[in-house]
């Protein structure tokens, strides 16, 4: 069977401050992890995936076997990072394109 | 390019009714997958086809199915409603089942049981 965890519901930070959200991850074969993002009223779009080890938007993320992590982070938040952030599995073993979502972190950037 | 459509936006059915969602595609992807979307579970897979055949099934009751025509436009349909399937339903193209295949998601049809 396959898990994410997100152990966090709300996340607030200051403006500048670095963020990290976390994940965990639960998964017998090789795994194929991402990060989606929601904002207000939008559609939930791709953040980054660990197969491309890219920074977008500032974020990174990466995927720690032994640890079974992948956790988010972005050493200073801005205004426009206050979204919803889900991380979310695919496993590479069987095919397909079945993902499965942690339960998401809001994240909340003051000023 | 346009993006993942779906229809309708809204819906409001009773308790016993059926419901059937339409979701479009991106132009030349092959998989669809379906989802919903509830406060208390998340999101949760209900299926994926891929060429008009269903490759993966969520933990859902036979009352949700699916199926996916050769255009690759899909529609879910949920039969004998309840309470409970109030959620947002969301569905996602992706070109095909190869790692490195991104999944886009349509905007969702949010369905109302009363």
């Amino acid at each position: 069977a396959q898990r994410v965890t997100q152990p966090e519901k709300l996340l607030s930070v200051f403006k500048g401050a670095p963020v990290e959200l976390k994940c965990n991850y639960s998964y017998s074969g090789s795994p194929e992890l991402f990060w989606y993002v929601q904002y207000s009223r939008q559609r939930l779009q791709l953040l980054l995936r660990h197969i491309s080890r890219e920074s977008i938007k500032g974020f990174t993320a990466d995927l720690n076997k032994g640890e079974t992590s992948f956790h988010l982070k972005k050493p200073f938040a801005q205004e426009e990072d206050s979204a919803m952030y889900y991380c979310a599995l695919r496993g590479l073993t069987g095919g397909g394109n079945k993902l499965t979502f942690g339960t998401g972190t809001q994240l909340k950037v003051e000023l | 390019k346009a993006g993942v459509t779906q229809t309708p936006r809204y819906l409001i059915k009773t308790r016993g009714q059926q419901v059937t969602l339409s979701c479009s595609p991106i132009s030349g992807h092959r998989s669809v997958s379906w989802y919903q979307q509830t406060p208390g579970q998340g999101l949760q897979f209900l299926f994926e086809y891929f060429s008009e055949t269903q490759r993966n099934k969520g933990n859902f009751p036979g009352r949700f199915s699916g199926r996916q025509f050769s255009n690759s436009r899909s529609e879910m349909n949920v039969s004998t409603l309840e309470l409970g399937d109030s959620a947002l339903y969301l569905c996602a193209s992706s070109l095909g089942s190869d790692a490195n295949t991104e999944a886009f998601f349509g905007q969702g049809t949010r369905l109302t049981v009363v």
